[in-house]
């Protein structure tokens, strides 16, 4: 079965507002991956964050990643349309080579 | 660089007929990922190879789906007989290897319909 679950399923905000997207997972990890895969393509690497991070920016992308709770969030500030897309994290397993997507949330960005 | 390349990018066949997929990786990446993706769902891991040997295949229904991976290089997926339920996007990754804590890069996929 997949590890962990994002939530919420689908988001719908207008331009400009910020989204937020979880990803919770149940055993611990080496590293937690967020992709985007827009409509018809292949997945897109986002962010990667190590176990022993706490927090990573890429531009309008803020990850952040809480151990303790077994979970993390991807914050996109002042979406754009262009953001519309499915967002997926992705964990690796400690020592196990093994990469495991979530379900992904669906973001929806309305002009 | 170039990316990881994928065909067919569609292909529509018959239940009980076979298909094969083929996946070129960016060069240089050890470890090559096979992925089914069903339509609203997130990508499930069929199998995972790190140069020519498999890491994982916990969930590649071996009764019907085998993949290699020549020489460590390209590799390809293959399912005999087809059932409907295997209509879905089929994804191809690849990565130095998450020990290297480094991402996947995909392919476009290909899109599987069985009738």
């Amino acid at each position: 079965s997949q590890q962990g679950e994002e939530d919420p399923q689908a988001l719908s905000i207008q331009e400009g507002e910020n989204a937020t997207m979880n990803c919770s997972y149940k055993t611990s990890i080496n590293n937690l991956q967020w992709y985007r895969q827009n409509s018809g393509r292949g997945l897109v690497h986002l962010i990667l964050i190590r176990s022993n991070e706490r927090e990573k920016h890429s531009g309008r992308l803020r990850v952040t990643l809480d151990t303790s709770k077994k979970s993390s969030s991807l914050l996109i500030t002042a979406s754009r349309a262009a953001d519309t897309a499915s967002y997926f994290c992705a964990k690796t397993k400690t020592s196990y080579d093994k990469v495991i997507f979530g379900p992904g949330t669906s973001l929806s960005v309305i002009p | 660089e170039a990316g990881v390349a994928q065909s067919p990018r569609y292909k529509i066949i018959e239940k009980r007929q076979s298909v094969a997929f083929w996946c070129n990786p960016i060069s240089g990446h050890a470890t090559l990922y096979w992925y089914q993706q069903i339509l609203g769902q997130g990508p499930k891991l069929l199998i995972q190879f790190q140069n020519n040997g498999v890491v994982d295949d916990s969930q590649l229904p071996k009764d019907r789906f085998s993949a290699e991976r020549l020489k460590g290089v390209d590799s390809t997926l293959k399912i005999q007989p087809a059932k409907l339920e295997d209509s879905a996007v089929y994804l191809c990754a690849s990565s130095f290897g998450v020990l290297y804590n480094s991402p996947l890069h995909f392919g476009n996929g290909t899109r599987l319909t069985v009738t």
